[in-house]
């Protein structure tokens, strides 16, 4: 099945500094990336849609100017967290999905401290 | 909107008994229903998916049964291992587009030797 990377698998930051996460497709071409976002015990919380070549669609309740996604490739996606607090640590998880199909392929996830 | 409702974990069974996990759902439309896995520290994983009604998937030894008429797709497996603990989300994806997969809140399976 198709590969999608995640990376860091893990990071540790300081409070007031900013960590950029990487999710690649590895064998195909992802138009559209999903950013999802895992609080300890609790499900997967979908935070914007990644949309190669334009900007990405948050959902309600997600601030677009901490949370920056850029989709510059159509095999890449970042999702930087700007000046991060500790209620931000978390665990994100990102995925993609072959154009035309159902299946979405995850990333590993990113646990993401702040401190 | 679309919702996924699934039990509460944590589930605890002896190695090689019988697992069943619920999970009904609300959607519009026509929804393609999924199972995903997620093991301690690493991302999800789809065990298998459903597309239309009456559409069994099934992977590994599990199957669930897309049941339009009760809104379900119950995960089931006969002799779960120890290999099998991991935390299990029922998820759905609506028709026209398939761009979001709505998530249940997943439950945790521990099996025990």
């Amino acid at each position: 099945g198709a590969v999608v990377s995640q990376h860091p698998s893990w990071v540790i930051c300081k409070s007031g500094t900013s960590v950029k996460i990487e999710c690649r497709s590895l064998d195909f071409q992802a138009t559209t990336m999903f950013w999802y976002r895992q609080f300890p015990k609790q499900s997967l919380m979908l935070m914007a849609t990644s949309n190669e070549g334009s900007k990405a669609t948050y959902e309600q309740g997600v601030e677009k100017d901490k949370f920056l996604i850029n989709h510059a490739s159509l095999t890449l996606s970042t999702l930087t967290v700007t000046s991060a607090h500790p209620e931000d640590s978390s665990f994100y998880i990102c995925s993609a999905r072959l154009q035309g199909g159902t299946e979405a392929f995850f990333g590993q996830g990113t646990r993401l401290t702040v401190v | 909107g679309d919702s996924v409702t699934q039990m509460e974990g944590p589930v605890t069974l002896s190695e090689e008994a019988f697992l069943t996990i619920n999970c009904t759902y609300t959607a519009t439309g026509y929804p393609s229903l999924f199972w995903y896995v997620q093991y301690p520290g690493e991302g999800l994983q789809l065990l298998l998916k459903a597309t239309k009604a009456d559409d069994k998937g099934s992977n590994k030894g599990f199957e669930a049964t897309y049941r339009k008429e009760t809104t379900s797709f119950h995960l089931e497996k006969g002799s779960v291992q120890v290999s099998d603990s991991a935390v299990y989300f029922c998820a759905l994806s609506s028709s026209g587009g398939y761009q979001k997969v709505t998530f249940g809140t997943g439950t945790k399976l521990q099996v025990i030797p």
